[in-house]
């Protein structure tokens, strides 16, 4: 079945870019469906971030969208999350998913990375 | 941007039935689902399209739409049914949103 791996550093300083990886195994990104990014600070709620399709369309949260972006390394089956200007609001546990756009629903997820801001 | 809002907390003792509101959803929006979040896990889809129960997962559970409310109901309620539960949808085009979740404890 479809696995998805967030990798990437779990502390950050303030005012620096976090720079995320998802790995996506037992299916191509490229084939179909969005694959986007969530998040969850400690003890509240869900947040999303974005998600993008391979070869089209790109959609931000309106509230986080001066700050990220998504990009793909279709080589390795990968996709990154990049998150600049980073304050202790986006201290969270990260987590990168399948989406489905035309449906609304995210599944499978990945285990998720706790990322804190912190100098 | 418009919420989805979700009561903080619900409560009920085993083998009672149980609902779960989500408020905010567009009234002729089918694209409502439903994920369920155990202490420490991860969020695992259980419903989409309002009512569309995934694959493994409990006729105990079951969604339903009304106007703008969409509903979880969880009957036969279970202690392994205890978790945190969120709705999502569309809030406006290309917008997507979760519900702020709603914490479930079996007394």
């Amino acid at each position: 079945q479809v696995q998805l791996q967030e990798s990437g550093p779990g502390l950050v300083k303030p005012s620096e870019t976090l720079s995320l990886t998802c790995t996506v195994s037992n299916y191509s990104i490229t084939t179909d469906f969005y694959w986007g990014w969530i998040r969850q600070p400690p003890g509240k709620g869900l947040e999303w971030i974005g998600n993008f399709y391979f070869g089209g369309n790109t959609y931000y949260n309106p509230s986080l969208k001066s700050r990220v972006s998504i990009s793909v390394d279709a080589s390795k089956n990968q996709f990154s999350l990049s998150l600049r200007s980073l304050t202790a609001a986006d201290t969270a546990v990260y987590y990168c998913a399948r989406v489905s756009w035309t449906k609304a629903w995210c599944d499978p997820w990945g285990q998720g990375i706790l990322v804190t801001v912190s100098s | 941007q418009s919420a989805l809002s979700q009561p903080p907390s619900v409560s009920g003792s085993p083998g009672q039935s149980l609902t779960i509101s989500c408020t905010g959803t567009s009234s002729d929006d089918v694209r409502v689902s439903w994920y369920q979040q155990p202490p420490g896990g991860v969020p695992k889809l259980i419903i989409s399209e309002v009512n569309d129960r995934r694959s493994g997962v409990p006729d105990r559970f079951s969604g339903s739409k009304s106007g703008n409310t969409a509903s979880l109901t969880i009957s036969g309620l279970q202690a392994e049914d205890e978790a945190h539960y969120y709705c999502s949808s569309f809030i406006s085009r290309n917008t997507f949103m979760f519900g702020g979740g709603t914490k479930l404890t079996v007394l």
